[in-house]
């Protein structure tokens, strides 16, 4: 069965810190990685990853795949109160199949 | 970028009756839409596959007569609830790839909320 998982599932951090989030999967006939942010109502892209070891970055926000190990990391620096929100992984694959989706990291950033 | 309208963003309907939910792509065709929903605090959850021309693929436990989809073009996909009942009330959330330019982020709707009375 394919799996993405997501850790930590929450976090609170003060403004100004830089943050980690972490998503790991074990899927068939991957294809690509895609980060969104998630506040009140749909989800809005962040990024897309397909090759391992390519830093992709916008602004504060920037993420990495490691297709060896099987996960991507999802880095916000000098966080702000506007960064609040849930950060979902998912996962594509070969065909015009659905995103599987990690259950997301609730990111909580206070003044 | 691409689009994905969904509509209505909000429905208060009561127990019994039946909701109708839009999903259109704005400038693109979309041979394949996906209907999510999500509980609160919880993750996107793939309910069904939406194929224009032919029958939606429902996911393991999704009531298929309960959830009609209907893709009748390139660009239009509804979600029925029909029968609604409160454990139906949740936040659904249409979308869509666009291949264009070998474009394959998934692009969403904007949900629906659905409370069910």
């Amino acid at each position: 069965e394919d799996k993405v998982v997501q850790s930590p599932l929450s976090l609170v951090v003060h403004e100004g810190d830089t943050v980690t989030l972490n998503c790991s999967y074990e899927v068939t006939n991957f294809r690509s990685l895609l980060w969104y942010k998630q506040e009140k109502k749909a989800p809005t892209f962040l990024f897309m990853l397909t090759s391992s070891g390519i830093e992709k970055k916008s602004g504060r926000l920037s993420s990495i795949l490691d297709k060896k190990e099987l996960f991507s990391i999802l880095n916000i620096t000098a966080t702000q109160t506007g960064d609040s929100a849930v950060y979902l992984c998912a996962v594509t694959f070969s065909g015009n199949t659905p995103l599987v989706f990690g259950k997301g990291t609730r990111l909580s950033v206070i003044a | 970028g691409a689009v994905v309208s969904q509509h209505p963003s909000r429905v208060i309907c009561k127990s019994g009756t039946s909701v109708k939910i839009e999903c259109r792509s704005l400038d693109f065709q979309a041979t394949t839409m996906f209907w999510y929903r999500q509980f609160p605090k919880q993750s996107l959850m793939l309910m069904a596959t939406s194929n224009e021309g032919s029958k939606a693929t429902y996911e393991q436990g999704v009531e298929k007569d309960k959830f009609l989809i209907n893709h009748a073009s390139l660009t239009l996909s509804t979600l029925t609830v029909t029968s609604a009942h409160p454990e139906d009330s949740s936040f659904y959330i249409c979308s869509a790839r666009d291949y264009r330019a070998g474009n394959e982020k998934l692009f969403f709707g904007s949900g629906t909320q659905l409370s069910v009375l």
